[in-house]
């Protein structure tokens, strides 16, 4: 089962939109609409903020959004905010009966 | 309120075992699919192992295949990590996390495994 493909950094300023991809194959998010993503703190439990490529937990503000197009998912943060500054893990199946990861985006807010 | 809770995590030499214990409470736990997620200092997350409801089915990443076992107590709202033959590459801190159609709803504070000689 091979990792999904995210950048290792993004960055925006305050108030600015920022989005991270997530790529995988044909086999995992280009067919799978179980995609979530996760917000990481130094030092915590990662914290489910998108489910099923677009749906939002209950407590998540509505500025963070999923979508996905083809073998890319994506997480877009709008209204950029200090403390949304933290690491970013995307999720799919298609890794047979084992979730697969991506490697995370560590998002700066400058 | 909803919680897990890791415990057993030590420093342990390599070819060594280790069993790891996921608590659970303010929630019914037996309701949800469980996992095992580690991550590797500095590196991202993986998920080494998933059981079923009723513990009637395992899945195991490739990796760990063989050498761990997850297992669950449902009347002890509990699961487990037997892991044996330990390796360098499975120093970690291991999450126990509910799982529900590949999503991780609710993670615990994780417990760290470090082998080494």
């Amino acid at each position: 089962q091979s990792a999904l493909t995210q950048p290792p950094s993004a960055s925006g300023s305050p108030g600015q939109s920022v989005t991270i991809s997530c790529t995988g194959t044909s086999s995992d998010i280009g067919t799978c609409n179980y995609v979530s993503w996760y917000q990481q703190h130094p030092g915590k439990a990662p914290k489910l903020m998108i489910y099923d490529v677009y749906k939002r937990p209950s407590g998540v503000p509505d500025r963070f959004s999923g979508s996905k197009s083809g073998n890319t998912a994506s997480l877009t943060v709008s209204g950029l905010q200090a403390e949304d500054e933290a690491d970013y893990f995307c999720v799919s199946c298609g890794g047979g009966d084992i979730a697969i990861f991506g490697g995370g985006t560590k998002l700066t807010v400058l | 309120d909803e919680q897990l809770v890791e415990s057993g995590g030590d420093l342990v030499q390599p070819g060594g075992s280790l069993r790891l214990s996921c608590a659970a409470s303010g929630f019914r736990f037996s309701r949800f699919w469980m996992s095992w997620v580690r991550q590797a200092p500095g590196k991202g997350l993986e998920c080494v192992a998933k059981i079923r409801q009723d513990g009637s089915a395992m899945y195991y990443v490739d990796s760990v295949r063989g050498r761990f076992t997850i297992s669950r107590d449902n009347a002890k709202n509990s699961m487990y990590l037997q892991m044996n033959s330990l390796r360098a590459e499975d120093t970690a801190l291991y999450y126990c996390a509910t799982e529900d159609f590949w999503r991780f709803g609710l993670w615990g504070r994780g417990t760290l495994v470090t082998v080494s000689s």
